[in-house]
């Protein structure tokens, strides 16, 4: 089955500088992959996703990039700011959600 | 945040004692599902509903039990059998199985 791995599991950054989170998958089939920001005592909430027909998605400070060769993908904030401090899950899934996995987390701290 | 809810927020159970934790939403998903999370670990999916009355294992299903008579409840038991049941637990709903999922705000058991 599939397996996604996450990286970093802690990153702290400085207020206005960018964060990149990567996760590598397993299952080539993998065709859509979801990230996830969970705020300190608060449910997941979906931020962005890509599908397998796409190399790069936008959504203004957030962007994921996406690369099926080598099997993995990333999250990367621009311009960072206090409340983007939460952890960020990856997730690969074959387009049901009952096959997604889901990475271990970053636990990410914006310093103001 | 509204629209898929579980009760209660915290619950502390003694060992040898079966609990049941409550999901509902009113998004009028067809699906629903079950996760744990554990410090340091991915969502790990424990059972999934993809219609009334229909109900699947996931992954770590073992000492758990799900229903699902009505479309908009998706309770979890956690019976004595499951070995360490001290873990957040989150509930989610989609529309269907490949659509995005939402997420309740949680519970934590705590086996005392």
């Amino acid at each position: 089955g599939e397996n996604v791995e996450q990286h970093p599991s802690t990153l702290s950054v400085q207020e206005g500088d960018s964060a990149v989170i990567k996760c590598t998958y397993s299952d080539s089939a993998s065709n859509y992959f979801p990230w996830y920001k969970q705020e300190l005592g608060k449910r997941p909430q979906l931020i962005i996703d890509i599908r397998s027909n796409v190399g790069e998605k936008k959504d203004q400070r957030i962007a994921v990039t996406l690369n099926k060769t080598a099997k993995h993908f990333s999250l990367h904030i621009t311009e960072t700011q206090p409340e983007d401090s939460a952890v960020y899950f990856c997730a690969a899934s074959l387009y049901n959600n009952n096959d997604m996995r889901f990475g271990a987390g970053t636990r990410l701290t914006v310093k103001p | 945040d509204g629209g898929i809810t579980q009760s209660p927020k915290y619950l502390f159970r003694k060992e040898g004692q079966n609990v049941t934790l409550s999901c509902e939403q009113n998004l009028n998903h067809d699906a629903m599902y079950w996760y744990r999370q554990d410090p340091g670990q991915g969502l790990r999916l424990i059972y999934y509903s993809q219609i009334v009355n229909d109900f699947q294992k996931g992954d770590i299903a073992e000492g758990y039990s799900v229903s699902r008579e009505k479309k908009e409840s998706f309770p979890l038991t956690v019976t004595s059998a499951q070995k360490n049941p001290t873990a957040f637990y989150l509930c989610a709903s989609s529309i269907d199985r490949t659509n995005t999922q939402y997420f309740g705000p949680g519970t934590r058991l705590t086996v005392l």
